[in-house]
This record gives C-alpha cells, structure tokens and sequence, in this order.
C-alpha cells in the first residue's frame, strides 16, 4: 500500500525559505521509473505542479518556478524534501506530494499541507 | 509553457445526466493528457491517463477522449458521488493543469 505524508511549517514569513517534507511507504524511490513530486493548490484556485525527482535522481523544475525551488531525496529514509526561497503571500497554499511511475502521472496523493505566507 | 482550457468551467448537472467536459491544448500533446477529480478538502484522484485509459478501480462510467489539441472526459450517468471539481493535465512539456471544471448538483 502506497501511502505519502508531507510535513512542514503551516505559517512562514514573507521572504523566508519554506523546507518540505515528503514521508512515503510502500515503494522504492531507488526504483526504476519512480518519481516523486511537488504539486500546490492555491486555495479556491487551480492545481500547479512545482517539481520531481526521479529515481535516478534526475530532477525537473516548473520553468516560472526554478529559481525558488530545490527538491531532494534520501532513500535511506524514504523522504523527499522542497525548499522554496523568498515565500510571498502569494504562494499561500495547501501543498501535496505525489507518486509517479511515468512521465508525471500523479497516481498516489498525500493528503497536503496547508502552508500560509503572512507577517 | 504548454497552456490548457478547460471548458465550461461549471456545469450543473442531475444524477443520471450524460456530463462532458473538455480540455484545449494551446500546442500538441499527442495523447499525453489525465484528467483527476477532486473533492473538497482531499487530494486530486487519477481517473484516466494516455487521454483514454481508465486509472485501476475507477468506474467506466468514466471515459476520456482525443489527441492533439482536444480532450474530453465524459461521464455517461452522473452519480451523487461525482459532483467534484475536474482537472485536466498535461504531460507532454513538464506539467500543467487546467484551470478545473466545478460539477454541481442541479
């Protein structure tokens, strides 16, 4: 059974970095094919995909976004970590973390986290 | 960027009702399109990925359309537990979503 969990801060300041957690079970993430990422929603707004990294390491960044963000794993502990720089009101959003096995087809959700940017 | 439009952006629909929702590609994704459905307060559900092919469990009820530029994702009978918000995505040029369609009860 896939499952992931993202853990963080629920409020940051603006121009603060926001650190990500992503705890999964029931897969590899030294798996060939394997991929986790990053997806925010707004609240009352559209889905937007953040980042991924693949089991190879190989990591993808959304172009308006690449600036700001860093991910990472740690196979050892089945964790993916986000870093997103310089946080500003408008990045208020719940935050998911999502299974991948090809290309970046979302086929396991965590169940978010609710990050608010204010002062 | 790869944009997608979701059409219409609301529907009101009655159970049993034949719902379509369509999703336009402002360049060529071949067949690499998903739609997901999402309800309030919870994660998105894959329903269909490769523009028609039915995520394991979800109902065939459910059926995704098109390649190129034009997608749809209909439901033949609207049941109570469908009334969500839709999302297309693209996967051809990283990632995009659609802006989502709300299905409500009419």
């Amino acid at each position: 059974q896939i499952t992931l969990k993202e853990s963080g801060p629920t409020l940051v300041k603006p121009t603060q970095t926001l650190t990500l957690t992503c705890t999964f079970s029931g897969f590899s993430l030294s798996t060939s094919g394997v991929g986790v990422g990053w997806i925010r929603q707004p609240p009352g707004k559209a889905l937007e995909w953040l980042a991924l990294i693949y089991w190879d390491d190989d990591k993808r960044y959304s172009p308006s976004l690449k600036s700001r963000l860093t991910i990472t794993k740690d196979t050892s502990k089945n964790q993916v970590v986000l870093t997103m720089t310089n946080m500003d009101p408008v990045d208020t959003a719940t935050y998911y973390c999502a299974h991948s096995t090809w290309i970046q087809l979302w086929d396991y959700w965590g169940q978010g986290t609710l990050v608010t940017v204010s002062s | 960027d790869i944009q997608l439009t979701q059409s219409p952006s609301f529907l009101s629909a009655s159970v049993g009702d034949r719902v379509t929702i369509t999703c336009r590609a402002s360049q060529g994704i071949s067949s690499y399109l998903a739609w997901y459905q999402q309800k309030p307060g919870k994660a998105p559900k894959l329903l269909i990925y490769a523009a028609s092919t039915l995520q394991s469990g979800v109902p065939s009820r459910f059926s995704g359309s098109g390649s190129g530029t034009e997608f749809t994702l209909t439901i033949s009978s609207l049941q109570p537990e469908d009334f969500a918000t839709y999302y297309c995505q693209q996967l051809n040029s990283y990632s995009t979503f659609g802006g989502g369609t709300k299905v409500e009860i009419k």
